[in-house]
């Protein structure tokens, strides 16, 4: 398997205008998350999803962010607009099932400067 | 709220020689403890986790300690390597998928 895989892997962006990340998790997994990670805050989970369907979208910073999972292989993560504090690098990840242990795999992140 | 402290942020050791990561946490509910390793432009990758009703556990060169009693828990790396050199994240999870992390600690491993 490919592992998660996530586009671009790089954006910069100008403040106000529109930013959309993508992932495709794992075949099989019915997990999703989104997390965010900075220098000052670390990691932090923003987002799951369970099939489809967004289960806690508590971590979710402002409403200028928004999840969609359309399918069971494709999701984003919206920002609009954009700001200059949204810059860090947004990992998406993925795990087979709900059970406390399951591994949660991470893809290689979106580096997201907004200028 | 919920916290993870870890310490220390940066830690230099001699290829060979042994690392420890130490870790506390705040909810006494957190009942699944994992550690992850991340290698620049990666994503983090999980390298070994323990539950709360055991107090080591270990995979070759890397062992994990659990005191639930302090809320404290450990990564221990033995015979470090140069590829071993990367952030170490220690994470808490109170059931559920909040997984609380720590804010990192970068090892080095000089060769």
């Amino acid at each position: 398997d490919a592992g998660v895989i996530q586009s671009p892997r790089h954006e910069v962006t100008e403040m106000g205008q529109e930013v959309t990340l993508r992932c495709k998790p794992i075949s099989g997994h019915d997990y999703l998350f989104w997390y965010r990670q900075t220098m000052m805050r670390g990691l932090e989970l923003l987002i799951y999803f369970n099939n489809n369907v967004p289960i806690d979208d508590s971590g979710m910073p402002e409403d200028r962010f928004s999840a969609k999972m359309p399918n069971a292989s494709f999701s984003t993560l919206k920002i609009q607009p954009s700001e200059p504090r949204d810059s860090a690098v947004y990992f998406c990840a993925s795990s087979r099932t709900g059970v406390l242990a399951d591994t949660q795999y991470f893809g290689p992140g979106t580096r997201l400067t907004v200028l | 709220g919920e916290n993870v402290e870890q310490h220390p942020s940066t830690l230099s050791v001699q290829e060979g020689d042994s690392a420890v990561i130490k870790c506390t946490y705040s909810d006494s509910a957190s009942n699944y403890f994992p550690w992850y390793k991340q290698e620049l432009g990666k994503g983090p990758q999980l390298i070994i986790d323990i539950r709360s009703n055991v107090g080591e556990k270990k995979d070759q060169r890397i062992a994990v300690t659990l005191n639930k009693t302090a809320k404290h828990f450990s990564l221990h790396i033995t015979e470090t390597q140069p590829e071993d050199s990367a952030v170490y994240f220690c994470a808490a999870r109170a059931g559920g998928f909040k997984t609380i992390f720590g804010a990192g600690t970068r090892l080095f491993v000089k060769a």
